[in-house]
């Protein structure tokens, strides 16, 4: 059972490039939610979704898109990369909105 | 909405002894509460969480945690800490019955284990 798999580990882009980053889980959950978590910060909620097709903001939205088209995949899109967005993205998931969030294992973004 | 304040973002502690990492929270309305904790270049993975019930919750690797709703409280504690739970710990907090916009996050205590 791999659970939330997020790829790539690490990446560095250039300022103004984009890339996305990719998340999938293999649980069946129907919510899932991208957080960026800065050093001193805790997490910060991108993201979300609760179901396939459907999507909202989070706390930091800004420079930042989603699209949820299955179930399983919820890959996070950057758009010309700035500085700011030197972070460690974390996917989550989880089956219901009473349970506990289940993490992958983040992906390091330098943008220079 | 909710918010979480962990009051210590650094907590030295020898190893053996014990530990308490204090974290309040504050909500209009009823909350469940979890910590996390993040081992070095790894996701979070949760201790233990409160949603109902008895206000003692005992969690893995020997943490446990007491909701205190008079106090706002839900801190961690563990008797007797060894060298492995060196790591970051983080509290959060959700409304109760399901947010859908997932879990409040404090900003973490990072606990230092001293041989």
């Amino acid at each position: 059972n791999a659970g939330v798999t997020q790829t790539p580990k690490f990446r560095i882009l250039k300022i103004g490039q984009s890339m996305t980053l990719q998340c999938a889980q293999d649980m069946n959950h129907n919510y899932m939610y991208w957080y960026r978590q800065d050093p001193g910060m805790g997490l910060k909620l991108i993201y979300y979704s609760v179901g396939a097709g459907i999507t909202d903001k989070g706390e930091v939205p800004n420079g930042y898109n989603v699209s949820r088209s299955t179930t399983e995949d919820f890959p996070l899109r950057l758009e010309l990369a700035a500085p700011s967005q030197t972070s460690v993205y974390f996917c989550a998931s989880r089956p219901s909105g009473n349970s506990p969030l289940h993490f992958g294992n983040g992906t390091r973004l330098t943008v220079t | 909405a909710q918010s979480v304040t962990q009051l210590d973002s650094q907590v030295p502690v020898f190893e053996e002894a014990p530990v308490e990492l204090r974290c309040n929270y504050s909500s209009s309305v009823s909350v469940y509460l979890f910590w996390y904790v993040q081992y070095p270049n790894q996701g979070l993975q949760l201790l233990l969480k409160y949603l109902s019930g008895s206000t003692l919750v005992k969690g893995i690797n020997g943490f446990e945690a007491e909701f205190n709703k008079s106090q706002t409280s839900f801190h961690l504690r563990k008797p007797s800490v060894h060298i492995s739970d060196t790591a970051e710990y983080f509290c959060a907090v959700s409304v109760s019955g399901g947010g859908a916009d997932g879990l409040t996050f404090g900003k973490g205590t990072h606990l230092i284990i001293q041989p």
